[in-house]
């Protein structure tokens, strides 16, 4: 079954510096979404891939996935404390038609210092 | 997107005992999905819920232990039967608008403690 392998799994930073965090999937990616989640609450979208090489981006934070649709990566950019949260990739494991299931990957802690 | 409320936000729990949280959608929606995320683990689905037919369960879940209803476009429950301190979780519904290209989206969560 496919997996989705987050790195690194926990993240500090000062406020102002940039970040990447990591999406590795051991199977082609059918689409690929970027979450965000505050300690215990719901999650909040933030991107969808779908393409390879696709780039997309919103405020300070870009999302990309390569040409083999295999991996994402998440950047952002002068982070705030407001971007502190788990941030999680989540995938269609198998091309449109066949499911409707996301998996999810193990997520990324990001405190960010004032 | 659609607006996503579940209720309860949180609730505490005795063993055997069994608890429904419900989602509620401010639009029709197609699809709608339930999640659970274990301490310290990614989310999991459930099962989809089909608009008046049987959900549709993830290997591992089964009926008698996370019933499920959904009477129309709007709205789904979830019970979590039974409970033992395994079940504790965040119990989170998720819905999708059009086709498998678009993205879910979630409730805020029901976290749920058995004692």
């Amino acid at each position: 079954s496919q997996e989705l392998e987050q790195s690194p799994q926990s993240l500090i930073v000062q406020e102002g510096k940039n970040l990447t965090i990591n999406c590795t999937s051991s199977k082609t990616l059918y689409g690929l979404y970027w979450y965000k989640q505050k300690y215990g609450e719901g999650l909040i979208f933030l991107m969808m891939l779908q393409k390879g090489g696709e780039e997309k981006s919103h405020e300070k934070i870009t999302a990309k996935l390569d040409e083999k649709k295999q991996q994402s990566s998440l950047h952002i950019t002068a982070s705030q404390p407001s971007h502190a949260g788990i941030y999680l990739c989540g995938a269609a494991p198998s091309p449109g038609g066949a499911t409707n299931k996301l998996i999810f990957g193990t997520g990324t802690l990001l405190a960010v210092q004032p | 997107s659609a607006v996503i409320s579940q209720k309860p936000s949180r609730d505490i729990c005795q063993r055997g005992t069994s608890l429904t949280i419900q989602c509620q959608v401010d639009s029709q929606v197609t699809m709608m999905f339930w999640y659970r995320q274990q301490p310290g683990q990614s989310l999991t689905l459930i099962a989809t819920a089909n608009q008046g037919s049987e959900a549709t369960y993830e290997s591992g879940f089964v009926i008698d232990k996370f019933p499920i209803s959904r009477p129309n476009l709007t709205f789904s429950t979830l019970t979590v039967s039974n409970m033992s301190p395994e079940d504790s979780s965040i119990y989170l519904c998720s819905t999708r608008e059009g086709g498998l290209n678009q993205p879910q989206h979630f409730g805020d969560g029901t976290r749920l403690s058995i004692l």
